[in-house]
């Protein structure tokens, strides 16, 4: 059984344009996360949500909107994508500090 | 700003050598320390630290916090190839949420 799935695990696609990644996790933890980490494998917080509502929100462009229908869904919405939007996108769950991942979605602009 | 950092980078032994790794912070309102292993996907949970001076052990892994100097240490022995990962520290900080804030990494490679 998955905890954490992801779609798509791969998306190619071309600047400006308008995507979605969904996350579920299985698990029953309240709070979900979304990670991006970098070429340098720098893993960075972007949102956090607890039962549905937003509780951490870094400096991240206002392109990036999270949405969670409910508290075992988080999706990323990404608006106008950038050639340095290219990354993978972890999401990870949690009901305290410990954290599990997804298996990641690598995003390449071009 | 919360500041977790990592060493060394990266670091190449061979099978059957113990290695040290290291990872020091700077937070606000400690809660806990954790390190993950990320091979080629997700990064997997390894421990969590909350106290100084108490070893958490899982087979050839151990790792040990010190609260008083803000660092932690991971150890494997009799490292093996499946061992070749990158490993990552993170700490929990911050009152009311259970956000990470991660080192860079440490990329260890065993070759046989």
């Amino acid at each position: 059984d998955t905890a954490v799935s992801q779609t798509p695990k791969y998306l190619v696609t071309q600047m400006g344009n308008d995507k979605s990644i969904k996350c579920e996790q299985n698990l029953g933890h309240d709070t979900m996360y979304w990670y991006k980490q970098d070429s340098k494998k720098f893993l960075k917080i972007m949102f956090s949500y607890n039962n549905k509502e937003l509780i951490i929100n870094e400096t991240v462009p206002n392109r990036f909107s999270p949405k969670s229908p409910d508290k075992a869904h988080l999706n990323l919405h990404i608006n106008s994508l950038e050639l340095g939007d290219s990354a993978v996108y972890f999401c990870a769950s949690s009901q305290w500090a410990e954290q599990y991942f997804g298996p990641g979605t690598r995003l390449t602009v071009t | 700003e919360d500041k977790v950092v990592q060493s060394p980078l990266s670091l190449v032994v061979h099978e059957g050598d113990t290695v040290t790794l290291n990872c020091s912070y700077e937070v606000t309102n400690f809660r806990s320390l954790l390190w993950y292993k990320q091979e080629k996907k997700a990064p997997t949970f390894l421990f969590m630290l909350t106290s100084s001076g108490i070893e958490k052990k899982s087979g050839r892994l151990s790792s040990i916090l010190d609260k008083k100097e803000l660092f932690s240490i991971l150890n494997i022995t009799a490292t093996q190839t499946g061992d070749s990962a990158i490993y990552l520290c993170a700490v929990n900080s911050g009152a009311g949420s259970y956000q990470l804030t991660f080192g860079k990494g440490t990329k260890l490679s065993v070759i046989p």
